[in-house]
């Protein structure tokens, strides 16, 4: 069992709907859960940063926390086709400041 | 800012041939890493520094490879000698113990090893 996982798609969505990506954690002490967006041949960008369970709200974003279930998604509302490209799920299961990575969710927004 | 700056953006080389990336993170970052990015593998942490100092190599896929940060704004990746499964683009972030542990990534070296 890989300790992140994430359905590698690609998940197809129609503009204008809500694009929800999941991603699934092994280790029950990670305190800190992040979404990356990556575009074809770019490098990665912080999409939303989220630590404690619950939802967090950044315009259309929304991430959502569950440690009981171990699992963190990422709810993007009113697709647009810019919202295309791989979102990386990365954990950081301790102090040291290394994130285990997701092998990504590929996201195709059709218009 | 800058951001992080990867030099040079594009490798062509042949095997076994030495190749060399450099990074200059983000001023007044304290961490720095370097990753390898794959169609198969996905995004691989190969080694990190914290303040200049080497935290976790164990990433470092095998003794051809070898990473250096001789001051607080450059580092190094060597490969030598580069194989054609070192194909991949690398890409070097770095973080701060103020930045809520958020990488800033640079734009990435593409290699190519014929």
């Amino acid at each position: 069992q890989k300790e992140v996982e994430q359905n590698s798609g690609p998940l197809s969505v129609p503009e204008g709907a809500i694009a929800s990506l999941n991603c699934t954690y092994s280790d029950r002490g990670s305190q800190s859960f992040f979404w990356y967006r990556q575009y074809s041949g770019k490098s990665p960008e912080l999409i939303m940063s989220i630590y404690s369970n619950g939802d967090k709200e950044d315009g259309r974003f929304t991430a959502q926390l569950n440690k009981a279930s171990q699992y963190v998604s990422l709810l993007i509302r009113d697709s647009q086709p810019s919202d295309s490209a791989t979102y990386l799920c990365a954990v950081n299961r301790g102090s040291n400041y290394q994130l285990i990575w997701g092998a990504g969710t590929k996201l195709i927004i059709k218009p | 800012d800058a951001g992080v700056i990867q030099s040079p953006r594009h490798e062509v080389t042949e095997m076994g041939q030495e190749v060399t990336l450099r990074c200059k993170p983000i001023s007044g970052h304290d961490y720095l890493f370097w990753y390898r990015q794959t169609m198969m593998r996905g995004l691989e942490l190969l080694i990190y520094f914290n303040n200049n100092v080497p935290i976790d190599d164990s990433g470092m896929p095998e003794d051809r490879f070898s990473a250096k940060m001789p001051n607080a704004s450059f580092s190094t990746l060597k490969i030598q000698p580069s194989e054609p499964r070192d194909s991949a683009v690398y890409f070097c972030a770095s973080t701060s113990v103020y930045g809520q542990e958020t990488q800033y990534f640079g734009p990435g070296t593409r290699l190519l090893v014929l």
